[in-house]
Formats: structure tokens, C-alpha cells, sequence
């Protein structure tokens, strides 16, 4: 099973700066098949990265991934109000299952 | 418009079987380029794959929970279920119907449901 690496658990920023953050697989992941999703109270996940760095339907281009191989970035450029949410990184890679983070944490300063 | 709308029981009692169904409007279960999944979350162990029903070949599920875990399809009602047996605590989690498609890639939750096992 890859297991997935999120950090920091927690991320203290305030609106307008920018939000790094990092997925680390313990093997490489195939096809670099990660996915990035965001999720606020009450609500299920929304897909916002996959394929490492494609941005998912909708989803504003100030969100971007990066990475490969076993290192992967979730980048938010500016963040507004409404991106401070919990983030979680998942791999769909060649071996079963799909694992996913333990999550990181985005508040606001 | 794609809707998805999942129903199951709120408490299975301990040992017994777990049963979601997702139904599906708006698109076909067998429509190319669809990918039907079924996903957990629990405080315990986080987000956890079930399995999904890919376009071809067999349907795959999370090894770690194969042995007791059924997916199934019924075109006729254009719907997918779960059943998940011999249930214990630990399966405690609120369970999501998740569809993924299109160019840019996008997905579609069901409302999730709250399964508790307890007696």
C-alpha cells in the first residue's frame, strides 16, 4: 500500500499570502496519478488537482500542483476567505487500494 | 443533469451486513467515461477507498476490506451498491457514492450517509 505524507498537519496563513503544501508517497507513484481535493465542514471532498497538476473542473487558477515521483505540491497563490478548508492529497496510481492523506489543515492567522 | 442520490440504513448492528445503493440519473452507469466509486470517512482512519466500477473489467475493491465487500450493479434500475458484512465499530464512517468524469476532470458527491454500527 503507498502510504501518503501530508504536511504540515496545520497551516496558519491570512488571506492574500500564499499556501504551500506537501504530499510525500512512501514509492513512486505511477503516471504521477495524484489527486488534490479540498473539504469544508458539512461537506463531502471536491476534487481541485489530478494528474498531479491539471487543474479539475471550475476549479480557479490560483489553485496549481506540482511534483512527481514521490513528492508532490498543492500551491494556492493567494488565498481567499473562503480557501481555508481542510486539503487532502490521494494517489490512484497502478496498485490497488487508492490511499489517501491524513490531511492538512488551512487557517486562517 | 447528473444527480446521484445514495440510501442505506443510519445503525447496522455489529456483525451484521452494511447496505448502501446508489442510484444514478442523468447519465448511465455504463456510460464510457464514467467512474463510479465508493468512498468512507471516519475520524478514525480518515478517507478510505472502497472500490470502484471501472469502464472495463472487474470491479476493484481496497484488498484490505475484499473479503467482505460486495459491489454490484444493476443496469435495469441504473444503480450501484454496496454490501459490506460482518461490520464491526470500526466501520463506523459516514460512506459516499463519487462519480468522475469529463475533460477537465471533474467529480460528483452524493449526499453521504452516516453509518453507525452499534447494538
Amino acid at each position: 500500500e503507498v502510504v501518503l505524507t501530508q504536511s504540515p498537519a496545520t497551516l496558519s496563513l491570512s488571506p492574500g499570502e500564499r499556501a504551500t503544501l506537501s504530499c510525500r508517497a512512501s514509492q513512486s507513484v505511477d503516471y504521477n496519478h495524484i489527486a488534490w481535493y479540498q473539504q469544508k465542514p458539512g461537506q463531502p471532498p471536491k476534487l481541485l488537482v489530478y494528474r498531479a497538476s491539471s487543474r479539475a473542473y471550475g476549479i480557479p487558477d490560483r489553485f496549481s500542483g506540482s511534483g512527481s515521483g514521490t513528492e508532490f505540491t498543492l500551491t494556492i497563490s493567494r488565498l481567499e476567505p473562503e480557501d481555508f478548508a481542510v486539503y487532502y492529497c490521494q494517489q490512484y496510481g497502478t496498485f490497488l487500494p487508492y490511499t489517501f492523506g491524513q490531511g492538512t489543515r488551512l487557517e486562517i492567522q | 443533469q447528473l444527480q446521484l442520490h445514495q440510501s442505506g440504513p443510519g445503525l447496522v448492528r455489529p456483525s451484521e451486513t452494511l447496505p448502501l445503493t446508489c442510484t444514478v440519473s442523468g447519465a448511465s452507469i455504463y456510460n464510457s467515461g464514467y467512474f463510479w466509486n465508493l468512498i468512507r470517512q471516519s475520524p478514525g482512519k480518515g478517507l478510505e477507498w472502497i472500490g470502484h466500477i471501472p469502464n472495463s473489467g472487474a470491479i476493484a475493491y481496497n484488498p484490505s476490506l475484499k473479503s467482505r465487500v460486495t459491489i454490484s450493479v444493476d443496469s435495469s434500475k441504473n444503480q450501484f451498491s454496496l454490501r459490506l458484512s460482518s461490520v464491526t465499530a470500526a466501520d463506523t464512517a459516514v460512506y459516499y457514492c463519487v462519480v468522475y468524469f469529463g475533460e477537465p476532470l471533474r467529480d460528483f458527491w452524493a449526499q453521504g450517509t452516516l453509518v453507525t454500527v452499534s447494538s
